[in-house]
């Protein structure tokens, strides 16, 4: 069975901190894909970040990185020098080689930058 | 130019009352997808159409009907309108078994049922 596991409901972090929100995994799938999206409060949903289980390096964009860990199988979001308007939803979410057209979504983690 | 464009943006209606939303994608994907967000956030998956086939059916009211009349299309019609239909309804499209393809959405549909 595929499973997404976000275990920070709400996260706080101080503008211009880094701030690492968690994403652990469960499949079965020998490839699969890994995903963040974040959702500010105006609701649209935004595709920030990419992870393939068989990349070697880890994935960047910007001020975001994918810290994934296979072994642990962990795609941790970080997020560098926090902005205020990084406050949002942010959601992990998985693509697996078998089973190609359904995506799994963790349940989300609401991150709130401090000024 | 959206690439996933819904409509409307919101609805609300009263109970008993059937509505649709429309989607569309011009981004040349397979497979489009209608996905459920409650109150506190979680989305759910409700169905996933691949070149106009039905391929995901998740456990919903058979008062929710999608239909796709092409690849691009993707809408959603909804009978005998209920209080719990109350929702952000989000459309979606992704290249169909490609791993590395993302979901991309619109900017959904809130559904507020009185």
């Amino acid at each position: 069975a595929q499973k997404i596991t976000q275990t920070q409901p709400g996260m706080f972090v101080q503008e211009k901190e880094a701030v690492t929100l968690d994403c652990t995994y469960d499949t079965s799938d020998p490839s699969y894909g890994l995903f963040w999206y974040k959702q500010p409060s105006s609701g649209e949903m935004i595709f920030l970040i990419y992870q393939g289980s068989y990349d070697q390096q880890n994935a960047t964009e910007g001020r975001y990185s994918l810290n994934f860990q296979k072994a642990r199988k962990s795609a941790n979001l970080v997020i560098s020098a926090s902005q205020l308007g990084d406050s949002a939803m942010y959601f992990c979410a998985m693509r697996g080689l078998n089973t190609g057209n359904q995506f799994y979504f963790g349940t989300g983690t609401s991150l709130t930058v401090i000024p | 130019d959206t690439a996933v464009s819904q409509t409307p943006k919101y609805l609300v209606t009263q109970m008993g009352n059937d509505k649709s939303i429309k989607c569309e994608q011009n981004l040349g994907h397979d497979t489009m997808y209608w996905y459920k967000q409650d109150s506190k956030k979680f989305l759910k998956i409700m169905f996933s159409y691949n070149n106009k086939e039905l391929i995901i059916n998740e456990t919903v009211p058979n008062r929710f009907s999608p239909k796709s009349p092409d690849k691009a299309h993707l809408n959603l019609h909804i009978n005998s309108l209920e209080l719990g239909d109350s929702a952000v309804y989000f459309c979606a499209s992704s290249q169909g078994g490609t791993i590395g393809s993302p979901l991309h959405f619109g900017n959904g549909t809130r559904l507020t049922v009185t």
